[in-house]
């Protein structure tokens, strides 16, 4: 069955620094969503991507779909300590069953 | 506008009872999937409803099932608990027709004793 991958699992970062997370799916996808969890809490819906090489911009956060729609990356700039969680990418094959990633967990430090 | 909301937050049960959880979604919404949210494995989809039919269905075993009613609450049934049930249940909603993302809810956390 389908399968999404994540790296890194875990990141320290210092403050400032900068912050990457890459998603890879065993198949290719239709969309694919990023989602933030803070510790404690429950996932939070960041932004969709639809089209082959897409990027999209929020703020200190870009996110990219792979040319062949099947890998995914989220980098934030000059990370703070509001960027602590962890980040999951959820990809679909159009059928609205979204198999999430392995998640990535980023600490920063102040 | 309410959230998705889940009952109860919490819940202990004992190895061999079942047990049901409950989900509103978000007022409009006609699309709830459920997730099963463990340290190892992660979030592992369970299963999706739309307009009180079940359209995706994930790989857990019969003892999970799940459906919605006409005002797209849904629930969910865990029959048989084992131990290894004991994890964070969450409920995510969207509009259901087109590509959007998923509001989920606070979760229910089942320990199973």
């Amino acid at each position: 069955g389908q399968q999404v991958m994540q790296i890194p699992q875990y990141q320290h970062v210092q403050e400032g620094e900068d912050f990457t997370t890459y998603c890879n799916s065993s198949t290719t996808l239709s969309n694919i969503q990023w989602y933030k969890q803070r510790p404690g809490g429950h996932p939070v819906f960041l932004i969709q991507l639809v089209k082959s090489g897409e990027v999209k911009k929020q703020k200190r956060l870009t996110f990219q779909f792979g040319e062949a729609k099947k890998n995914s990356s989220l980098h934030i700039t000059a990370t703070q300590t509001t960027d602590v969680g962890t980040y999951f990418c959820a990809g679909s094959s159009g059928t609205y069953k979204y198999i999430f990633g392995t998640g990535t967990r980023l600490k920063v430090l102040a | 506008k309410a959230g998705v909301t889940q009952t109860p937050r919490y819940l202990i049960k004992t190895r061999g009872q079942q047990v049901t959880l409950s989900c509103s979604p978000i007022s409009g919404h006609r699309s709830v999937s459920w997730y099963q949210q463990t340290p190892g494995q992660g979030l592992q989809f369970l299963f999706e409803y739309f307009s009180e039919t079940q359209r995706n269905k994930g790989n857990f075993p019969g003892r999970f099932s799940g459906r919605q009613f006409s005002n797209s609450r849904s629930e969910m049934n865990v029959s048989t608990l084992e131990l290894g049930d004991s994890a964070l249940y969450l409920c995510a909603s969207s509009p259901g027709q087109g590509a959007t993302g998923y509001t989920f809810g606070s979760g229910t956390r089942l320990t199973v004793v």
